[in-house]
């Protein structure tokens, strides 16, 4: 079965610029959480959707926005970005994000801001 | 100070070794609790998971969880070069992991 799908790979952005990544995720799986990873700061959680909603939200400015689509594809919307905005975004899905879930983690978009 | 604090590394142990890699937290609320690997240029892989306190094996790993203390630990045995990576912990308030708080990972090389 397919595992978590993220794109795109690599993605080199201009101050100021807005960016959109997508997640995938496994099929049937109803969760989705982004994660950013820097060397300075580790994993860091940024948001979880479940069924279209989001239910989780982490210490982000409004810059860092989210949705969920019916098909529980995933995308994360950064506007104005910063240089600190240069990280690996990742992506993890679960069944139900509930009780005894396990998350899968995409391989992540790792975003360079120049 | 940081919610859930990971002894930083980096560790390089021989072939075989018996690896302990560990976190702390403070954060009561945490119950379910994760380790995860993470090869480079990799998304984190899990590991293991650990419902509140106690031990859980699987294969060469062991992971131990002491609500008490607020600690908890990944054991490795018969180290191999492939279990070269950063080792994550992560812990959760919930039983889903969701919404989980990392520690900044222990990069481990085991050399041959």
């Amino acid at each position: 079965k397919a595992g978590v799908t993220q794109t795109p790979r690599y993605l080199i952005k201009t101050r100021g610029q807005q960016v959109t990544l997508s997640c995938s995720p496994i099929s049937g799986h109803r969760s989705v959480s982004w994660y950013q990873q820097t060397p300075g700061q580790g994993l860091q959680f940024l948001f979880e959707y479940f069924s279209e909603t989001q239910r989780n939200k982490g210490n982000f400015p409004g810059r860092f926005s989210g949705r969920q689509f019916s098909n529980s594809r995933s995308e994360m919307n950064v506007s104005t970005l910063e240089l600190g905005d240069s990280a690996l975004y990742l992506c993890a899905s679960s069944l139900l994000g509930g009780e005894n879930t396990e998350a899968f983690f995409g391989q992540g978009t790792r975003l360079t801001v120049v | 100070q940081k919610e859930v604090e990971q002894d930083p590394g980096p560790l390089s142990v021989p072939e075989g070794a018996i690896v302990s890699l560990n976190c702390t937290y403070s954060n009561s609320a945490f119950q379910y609790f994760m380790w995860y690997r993470q090869y480079s240029r990799k998304g984190p892989e899990l590991l293991m998971y650990t419902y509140s306190s106690g031990n859980k094996e699987d294969g060469r790993f062991t992971a131990q969880v002491d609500k008490s203390s607020k600690y908890i630990s990944l054991f490795i045995r018969d180290s191999q070069p492939s279990d070269s990576a950063t080792y994550l912990c992560a812990m959760s308030p919930y039983t889903n992991a969701g919404k989980s708080t990392f520690g900044d990972g222990t990069t481990l090389t085991v050399k041959p």
